[in-house]
């Protein structure tokens, strides 16, 4: 059975600065793909990034960018320039590819992005 | 946006009535799912679907029942609620690039609250 570890449940940043949010996750399997994503106060499930297992390029999108061990089997989300709109819970999430595959999600780490 | 809606939204019930909650699509995606989210826990996935009158049990399936009789339709059924069931729901689609199941997006969710 795969596991998310998401170990630190809450973190604080100042607006504008740089925070790491944390993610391991163990599996046997080599082909995956990993997942963060958003919930914001509204509930709503936003999907931040994706990384597939055989890429070696960490994943990119605008200020959100990911770090990427596969070795040390960790998967961490880097948040650039924070703004008071990231103020969210953010889960870590990991599926291996093929068919009726299932998304096993971490359990969650608060971010305060603080004025 | 992903065009998946879920009704209602929120409902509150009495332990051992019977609940049905609606999960609707708009873009033909194959695969949908349901998951509960509760503190503490993330979301753990209760039933997914991989076609019409295709299911399969997530890892907290007891107490619950799902039916797909058409594509764009994903009902999640509490035979006799109780209140280990309050919880917010989420249903899910698959990738609607169609290249693969493996991005889920998800409904705004439905709060239930069973007294």
């Amino acid at each position: 059975a795969q596991t998310v570890t998401q170990s630190q449940p809450e973190m604080s940043v100042q607006e504008a600065e740089t925070v790491t949010l944390s993610c391991t996750y163990d599996t046997s399997e080599s082909n995956y793909y990993l997942f963060w994503y958003k919930q914001p106060p509204s509930r709503q499930m936003i999907l931040v990034i994706r990384q597939e297992a055989y890429k070696q390029q960490n994943a990119t999108e605008n200020r959100f960018s990911v770090n990427f061990q596969k070795a040390a089997k960790s998967f961490s989300l880097k948040i650039s320039d924070s703004q008071l709109g990231d103020t969210a819970m953010y889960f870590c999430a990991f599926m291996i590819t093929g068919a009726n595959s299932k998304l096993t999600f971490g359990k969650g780490i608060t971010l305060s992005v603080r004025p | 946006d992903a065009g998946i809606t879920q009704s209602p939204r929120h409902k509150v019930t009495e332990t051992g009535t019977p609940v049905t909650l609606r999960c609707h699509q708009t873009e033909n995606h194959r695969y949908m799912y349901w998951y509960r989210q509760d503190p503490g826990h993330g979301l753990r996935l209760i039933h997914y679907s991989y076609g019409v009158k295709d299911t399969d049990k997530g890892e907290v399936s007891d107490g619950y029942s799902v039916s797909r009789s058409k594509t764009e339709d994903f009902l999640l059924t509490l035979e006799s609620a109780t209140s280990s069931q309050t919880s917010v729901y989420f249903c899910a689609i698959s990738d609607p690039l169609g290249g693969g199941q493996e991005t889920q997006y998800f409904g705004p969710g439905t709060r239930l609250l069973v007294l």
